[in-house]
C-alpha cells in the first residue's frame, strides 16, 4: 500500500514559469512533510519542508503548501530554472518514534525548458 | 558540518558474489542511519535503520544485511547477490530531532551481472 502518491511521473514547464509538483498522502499519523531533489546517480538533497501545523512554507523560490483535509501538498517553484530539471520526491514523517523513518513518494521528473 | 561518505561510488558483481558497502558520517554523534535502495524506475526504498551501535531494523524482508559496528559507520552485506540485488544505494542519516529531515550520501550504484 503506497502511503504517500506523486501521480505524476514527469513534468514539462518552460524557464520562468511556475512549476507545480503534487503530492497525495493516505496515512493521517504524519505530520511532517518534506521535497527533495535529485540528479541522477547523485543523492537526494532536501529542499524544503512543512509542519502538519502549518499550511505553507517558504523559502525562496520554493513554496509548500500542505492541505490537511485532503491530503494534499504541492510544491511550487517559482521562476522556474533549467538548473531545476531533476526528480522531485515528496516524504512524509511520522514523529512519534525518534528514528524518524520517512516515506518517500515515486517521484515526478521535472524538466525545465529553456 | 557534517558529511556523509559512500563507497565504493560503482561496482559491478556476477550472480552469487557477495557484497558489502559502507557508509560513514563525519561530524556528529549518535546518529540515525539508514540504508535506501532506488531500483531503476521506482521510488526509495527503505531497508534498514539504525538508532545506535548494534541496532538494526529491517524494512523489508531480502537477502541483504546491515550492520553498524561503530556509531559512525553502516555496512550493507550480501552474501550471495541476486539479479534483483541490481540498483542504486544510499545512506542517509539524521540526528533524531524533530523535523526528521535526512541527509543523504553520494550513492553506490550496482549492478549484477
Amino acid at each position: 500500500d503506497q502511503q504517500v502518491k506523486q501521480n505524476s511521473p514527469s513534468l514539462s514547464v518552460q524557464e520562468g514559469r511556475i512549476s507545480i509538483l503534487n503530492c497525495d498522502y493516505t496515512n493521517s499519523m504524519f505530520d511532517y512533510f518534506l521535497w527533495y531533489k535529485k540528479y541522477p546517480a547523485e543523492g537526494p538533497t532536501f529542499l524544503i519542508s512543512i509542519s502538519s501545523i502549518k499550511d505553507k512554507n517558504e523559502d525562496g523560490r520554493f513554496t509548500v503548501f500542505l492541505n490537511k483535509s485532503a491530503k494534499h501538498l504541492s510544491l511550487h517553484i517559482v521562476p522556474s530554472q533549467p538548473g531545476d530539471s531533476a526528480v522531485y520526491f515528496c516524504a512524509a514523517s511520522d514523529s512519534g518514534g525518534s528514528n524518524y523513518k520517512l516515506t518517500f513518494g515515486k517521484g515526478t521528473l521535472l524538466t525545465v525548458n529553456p | 558540518s557534517q558529511t556523509i561518505h559512500q563507497w565504493p561510488a560503482t561496482l559491478v558483481q556476477p550472480v552469487g558474489s557477495p557484497l558489502s558497502l559502507e557508509c560513514t558520517v563525519e561530524g556528529t554523534s549518535n546518529p540515525n542511519l539508514y540504508w535506501y535502495r532506488q531500483a531503476a524506475g521506482r521510488g526509495l526504498q527503505l531497508l534498514f535503520y539504525s538508532v545506535g551501535i548494534g541496532q538494526i531494523s529491517s524494512e523489508v524482508p531480502q537477502n541483504l544485511s546491515a550492520s553498524r559496528p561503530q556509531d559512525r559507520q553502516f555496512i550493507l552485506s550480501s552474501k550471495k547477490l541476486l539479479l534483483s540485488d541490481s540498483g542504486f544505494y544510499l545512506c542517509a542519516w539524521n540526528n533524531g530531532l524533530a523535523g526528521g529531515e535526512q541527509y543523504f550520501g553520494p550513492g553506490t550504484r550496482l549492478t549484477v551481472t
